[in-house]
């Protein structure tokens, strides 16, 4: 089993829905998560973290965690045409080693 | 001012070459680390410096040498270069955080 699945997508969202992205980690023991969106030949950065279960807001973004089920999305909302990139998500384990999802390719619909 | 800032942007060589690559943070972090991110866009942790000492060491071959002269520097050295070598190499930072800041990457291609 991959440490952090994400599906690939790419997932196509009409302007101004909901996207929600989706990833499952492996180790139980890992206590910090992370949503990176990268842009075409441009690095990652950081656009959210959390580390209790629950939801987490900020501005249109929402991270949500269940560690019971190993999961942790992210939900856009009102979605822009600039919000399509690559959104990768992160876990550090309890071997304190970041580890990157595969990501998943959002693409928002004029 | 530029946080985290690799050098070059984009380097094309022959196989068999050895070559390096730079990265500087001026964000005053404490580790430091490289990513190889591939064609298919998987990000990959290579290593990883505190305080210039090495604590991550991935299961990359050994002709990948990373040098640490200082907290802000963090160098790959890379020889006897490989087509398989090709990707794009990010170099990150971060401070008693897992949160980490990347550097605009360096665009490695072998021909």
């Amino acid at each position: 089993q991959k440490e952090v699945e994400q599906n690939s997508g790419p997932l196509s969202v009409p302007e101004g829905a909901i996207a929600s992205l989706n990833c499952t980690y492996s180790d139980r023991g890992s206590q910090s998560f992370f949503w990176y969106r990268q842009y075409s030949g441009k690095s990652p950065e950081l656009i959210m973290s959390i580390y209790s279960n629950g939801d987490k807001e900020d501005g249109r973004f929402t991270a949500q965690l269940n560690k019971a089920s190993q999961y942790v999305s992210l939900l856009i909302r009102d979605s822009q045409p600039s919000d399509s990139a690559t959104y990768l998500c992160a876990v550090l384990n309890r071997d304190d080693k970041i580890i990157f999802g595969k990501g998943t390719r959002l693409h928002i619909l004029p | 001012d530029t946080a985290v800032s690799q050098t070059p942007k984009y380097l094309v060589t022959q196989m068999g070459n050895d070559k390096s690559i730079k990265c500087e943070q001026n964000l005053g972090h404490d580790t430091m680390y490289w990513y190889k991110q591939d064609s298919k866009k998987f990000l990959k942790i290579m290593f990883s410096y505190n305080n210039k000492e090495l604590i991550i060491n991935e299961t990359v071959p050994n002709r990948f040498s990373p040098k640490s002269p200082d907290k802000a520097h963090l160098n790959l050295h890379i020889n006897s270069l490989e087509l398989g070598d090709s990707a794009v190499y990010f170099c990150a930072s971060s401070h008693r955080s897992p949160q980490a800041f990347f550097g605009q990457g360096t665009r490695l291609t072998v021909v």
